[in-house]
């Protein structure tokens, strides 16, 4: 069956540095996929869409990559701020009127 | 301002109760759809709508019901044959289908006492 893994474990880095969570599926292959923001009790928001014909995709901080060969994406975001902690949820989509989300990474940045 | 309206915030139901969550958007977007968020588990999809009066289940459909009167509109009925109904409720819409964004609500929390 199809399957996202987003790491379950919380990741904590220092204000500055450049946090990298990752996105890996399994028996799918989507033509895009994106990535929300959670905060705790409100609903997901929409941050970046790349599609499968796209390697890179940035928003000023926020920088996205895509490798279908690997079932793999990387969302970084650059110059951390505490105000960046939340729970990050990729959502995997294509072929159908379904989009499949992962169960999210949550980040901490600390001052 | 545009946006989507999910009421109430949090919510009880009692064993053998029926409970609706209520749904709307102002943003005039065709797609709706119901997800269901548990602790340590992604997104599962309950219903969607594509189109006023249709719409369809989604992976977990069986002890819901929904309803899609108007294009504004997509209450999710918790029904008393749902045996875990515990859970943050999401409703989202979007324009032109999943290849866009997905704009969400702020959520109900369902509770069983």
């Amino acid at each position: 069956s199809q399957k996202i893994e987003q790491n379950s474990e919380a990741l904590n880095i220092q204000e500055g540095k450049t946090a990298t969570l990752t996105c890996n599926y399994t028996n799918y292959s989507p033509a895009y996929l994106q990535w929300y923001r959670q905060d705790p009790g409100r609903g997901p928001v929409f941050l970046l869409l790349i599609r499968e014909n796209e390697k890179e995709k940035r928003k000023e901080r926020l920088k996205v990559t895509f490798d279908t060969t690997l079932k793999q994406s990387l969302f970084h975001i650059t110059a951390s701020q505490p105000a960046d902690s939340a729970t990050y949820l990729c959502a995997l989509g294509g072929g159908t009127d379904k989009l499949i989300f992962g169960t999210g990474t949550r980040l901490q940045v600390f001052p | 301002d545009g946006g989507i309206t999910q009421s109430p915030k949090y919510l009880f139901r009692k064993e053998g109760q029926n409970v609706t969550l209520s749904c709307e958007q102002n943003l005039n977007h065709d797609a709706m759809y119901w997800y269901r968020q548990d602790p340590g588990q992604g997104l599962r999809l309950i219903y969607y709508s594509q189109i006023v009066n249709d719409f369809q289940k989604g992976d977990i459909a069986e002890g819901y019901s929904v309803s899609r009167e108007k294009k504004e509109s997509f209450p999710l009925t918790v029904t008393s044959a749902q045996k875990n109904p515990t859970a943050f409720y999401l409703c989202a819409s979007t324009s032109t289908g999943l290849r866009e964004k997905l704009f969400f609500g702020s959520g109900t929390q369902l509770s069983v006492l």
